[in-house]
């Protein structure tokens, strides 16, 4: 069974401070990462996603993750934080990407909210 | 990247009567898709398995005959919420891989249905 906890369901930053963003997982194979945004009343977008290789992960609109094996941990940063950013992020993992039919498992979410 | 288009993207029914969401695969064929229910201010909830051409794989405590789903082709999965009551009020999301492998899952726009 995998499962993802992420830390705190709200973070407040100021617009140009650092955002850090908390994912651990459990998996009982080496997992597939993945960071995604959400919108008010909209789908999720793919933000990053860690499958093998480099453990230090680019994404979209600034964002980066580290994969850390030794921690189970995918926290995802941005250096900078853009009023833009106030959304809702979830950590997923998956173990079985060789199915087609492998399921993601969610965090609960973290709500961030940017102040001017 | 591809997309995976969501509709009605909102829906208010009666109690008692029944509403159909559709998830389409736009420029890919999806032979599995997924189907969420978000609780505000709550995590994706995976409800079900979506396998084209076969029957759908229901999450423990989900009813089956409550949500049917059809996957009818390789770009179209449904979602009929049966005989609607207010606690069924939520928001559905859908999504669809390419492919096996580490391929992310896309995601539709979602569907706020609200039962009155």
């Amino acid at each position: 069974a995998q499962s993802v906890t992420q830390l705190g369901s709200h973070v407040s930053v100021s617009e140009g401070a650092l955002v850090l963003l908390r994912c651990n997982y459990s998996s009982s194979v080496p997992p597939y990462l993945f960071w995604y945004v959400q919108y008010p009343n909209q789908g999720l977008q793919l933000l990053l996603k860690y499958t093998t290789g480099a453990t230090l992960v680019k994404g979209i609109n600034g964002f980066e993750a580290e994969f850390k094996k030794s921690e189970t941990s995918f926290h995802l940063t941005k250096p900078s934080a853009h009023m833009s950013d106030a959304a809702e992020y979830f950590c997923a993992v998956s173990d079985n990407p060789a199915a087609a039919g492998n399921k993601l498992t969610f965090g609960g979410g973290t709500r961030v909210l940017v102040k001017p | 990247g591809a997309v995976v288009s969501q509709h009605p993207s909102r829906v208010i029914c009666k109690s008692g009567t029944s509403v159909k969401i559709e998830c389409r695969s736009l420029d890919f064929q999806a032979t599995t898709m997924f189907w969420y229910r978000q609780f505000p201010k709550q995590s994706l909830m995976l409800m079900a398995t979506s396998n084209e051409g076969s029957k759908a794989t229901y999450e423990q405590g989900v009813e089956k005959d409550k949500f049917l789903i059809n996957h009818a082709s390789l770009t179209l999965s449904t979602l009929t919420v049966t005989s609607a009551h207010p606690e069924d009020s939520s928001f559905y999301i859908c999504s669809a891989r390419v492919g096996g492998g580490a391929t992310e899952a896309f995601f539709g726009q979602g569907t706020r249905l609200t039962v009155v």
